[in-house]
């Protein structure tokens, strides 16, 4: 079983709607999770974190956990083309920080 | 200072060659990471750093040689590659308290002849 895992898309949404990716993980002890973009070519950029279950805020970005589910989801609220990208989830399962897995990333294609 | 930087950018080196990547950090972080991503697939773990002690290696073969100098600097020798090991390498850095964030460098874009 992985480790992380995603719906690898791709994902098409018109310029304005509401882009909403997924993301399940294995392993219940896992502490905190991350959204990463990563356009082609370049290094993945952190772009939401959340520890605690629940929603959390960021401008047009909203991550939500449920750990009981073991499942973590990120909105894009007003989808620009610019959002256009492969959207990896992580996973840090170690209580030191030091195990991070990644998802195989959806690639989210915003039309104008 | 918010950045990893990494060096070089692009490499191309031949089987029987042996090169260095380098990557540095001065956000005081005590944890560097080795990944390897190949085109349309995750950061695949390579190895972890903490404390300038190795912590994790997730069974790389040894033509990859890790080294970390001090808390700032991160190596990753390489030797005797072979094509397949053609991808982009990460540095990533992070402090080591519990849910703290993983910061990449912008990679080396490796390809093996």
């Amino acid at each position: 079983q992985k480790e992380v895992e995603q719906n690898s898309g791709p994902l098409s949404v018109p310029e304005g709607a509401i882009a909403s990716l997924n993301c399940t993980y294995s392993d219940r002890g896992s502490q905190s999770f991350f959204w990463y973009r990563q356009y082609s070519g370049k290094s993945p950029e952190l772009i939401m974190f959340i520890y605690s279950n629940g929603d959390k805020e960021d401008g047009r970005f909203t991550a939500q956990l449920n750990k009981a589910s073991q499942y973590v989801s990120l909105l894009i609220r007003d989808s620009q083309p610019s959002d256009s990208a492969t959207y990896l989830c992580a996973v840090n399962k170690g209580n030191t920080g030091n195990q991070f897995y990644f998802g195989t990333g959806t690639s989210l294609t915003v039309i104008p | 200072d918010t950045e990893v930087t990494q060096t070089p950018k692009h490499l191309v080196m031949g089987m029987t060659n042996k090169k260095s990547l380098k990557c540095e950090q001065h956000m005081g972080h005590r944890a560097m990471y080795w990944y390897k991503q190949k085109a349309k697939k995750p950061p695949e773990l390579m190895f972890v750093y903490s404390y300038e002690k190795l912590s994790i290696n997730e069974s790389v073969p040894s033509r990859f040689s890790p080294e970390c100098p001090n808390s700032s600097l991160l190596n990753l020798h390489l030797h005797a590659l072979q094509p397949e090991d053609s991808a982009l390498y990460l540095c990533a850095s992070s402090y080591l308290t519990s849910n703290e964030k993983l910061f990449f460098g912008s990679g080396t874009q490796l390809s093996v002849l």
